[in-house]
Parts: C-alpha cells; structure tokens; sequence
C-alpha cells in the first residue's frame, strides 16, 4: 500500500514549457486535492476532484488545468510555465462522504521555473 | 481577511516545556478542525482533528476548540526535539470537500 505517490519529484522547466505533475493513490479515495506551497503562505489549493468525473476550481485555479483520469489518478498540468510558479506542489486525497476524515498528502513535487 | 490564521513564529521552547499554538478563523460555519505537522522539505501529516466545543487528547498532543471565539488550539506537552516542525491550522466547513490551511508555526525544541 504505496498511499500518495507523485511524478516527478523534482523539475526544472523554462518559462513558456509545458508539463504535467501525476499523481496516484491506492486507498479507493473518492476526493483528490492539488495544493500548492510556497514560503509563509501555507498550501492553497489549485484545483480538487470531489468524486470521479468532477473537478472543481480552488483558491488559485489561473494556470493550470486538471485531468481526473480514474479513481486513482489526478494529474496537473501547466500549459505555460511561469516563474511564478515556482513552488512546491502536493497531491492529496481523502475517503470522501465522511466529514471529519483527514487529507493524506503524497510526497511533493518540487518545481523551478526559470 | 485572511480565512486562517496563525502565528508564523518561529516558537522556541526548551525540551520537556509545553508548546501552546494558536488558529483562529473566520467561518462560523467551519465544524471540522486539524492540526498537520511538517517537517522540513517534508509532506504534511494528521497530527489531531477536532470538531466538538472543549479538548481532546492524544499521547502528548492536547486540541482544544472554542467555537464562540472561533479558534483552535494546540498543545504539545513534554516537548522534544523530534517535536521540531511547522505545525499548519486546517479548517472545514460543513460538508465542504476543502480545507482552508494557515500560514503554519514553526516550532523549534532546543535541547
């Protein structure tokens, strides 16, 4: 039981490249979040996917895009990196349909954008 | 207004000393509260959640939660320097899917 995992665990990109941040849990959770961390602000979400085939925007949706691919999968995709988007990224994901459960976290990815 | 809020610190307490940490927010709807730690360059992990009017506890870790003032406590007893970490606020409302995270405390246990 692997839990979180996410793809790649470092990247370097220049402004303007594209790519996409995989992410995969094996616990049959409903619900997967993208967060973003970046220093003294806490995670902000991006994006989250409550239950398969939905996807919703959150705090700072501009940028990116989102693909539910399956149950398991949630990938994130930057079209056209900025150096703004320099940041740690993590993929989280919860049971769903029960209130008080908590979010587990994958190990991050982290990403420089020149 | 920002939705939660901490004190970044950093909190520096001597080992075996209690660490008192502070949240409050701002959603009187809010009925789901957590409290993560993060060690550096490290993901989050649930160290407590909370969501009735008083205290829980847990080994070392006490949450407390006073739903009229809207905030969210959280003390570590018997601090050790394994306790060092940021210690990230999260709060849901409702039935809502999200958490709204703090800025985090950084908490430092010198030996």
């Amino acid at each position: 039981n692997a839990g979180v995992t996410q793809t790649p665990k470092f990247q370097v990109l220049k402004t303007g490249q594209s790519m996409t941040l995989q992410c995969a849990q094996d616990m049959n959770h409903n619900s997967m979040y993208w967060y973003r961390q970046d220093p003294g602000m806490g995670l902000r979400l991006i994006y989250y996917s409550a239950s398969e085939g939905t996807t919703d925007k959150g705090e700072v949706p501009n940028g990116y895009n989102v693909s539910r691919l399956n149950k398991r999968e949630f990938s994130l995709r930057l079209e056209s990196a900025a150096p703004s988007q320099t940041s740690v990224y993590f993929c989280a994901s919860t049971p769903g349909g029960i209130p008080y459960n908590e979010q587990f976290f994958g190990p991050g990815t982290r990403l420089t954008v020149l | 207004q920002k939705e939660v809020e901490q004190n970044s610190g950093p909190l520096s307490v001597p080992e075996g000393a209690i660490a008192s940490l502070n949240c409050t927010y701002s959603d009187r709807g809010s009925q789901s509260f957590f409290w993560y730690r993060q060690y550096s360059g490290k993901s989050p992990e649930l160290i407590m959640f909370i969501y009735s009017n008083g205290d829980k506890e847990d080994g070392r870790f006490t949450a407390q939660l006073n739903k009229a003032s809207q905030y969210v406590s959280l003390l570590i007893r018997d601090s050790q320097p394994s306790d060092s970490a940021t210690y990230l606020c999260a709060v849901k409302s409702g039935n809502d899917y999200k958490l709204s995270f703090g800025a985090g405390t950084t908490v430092t246990v010198r030996a």
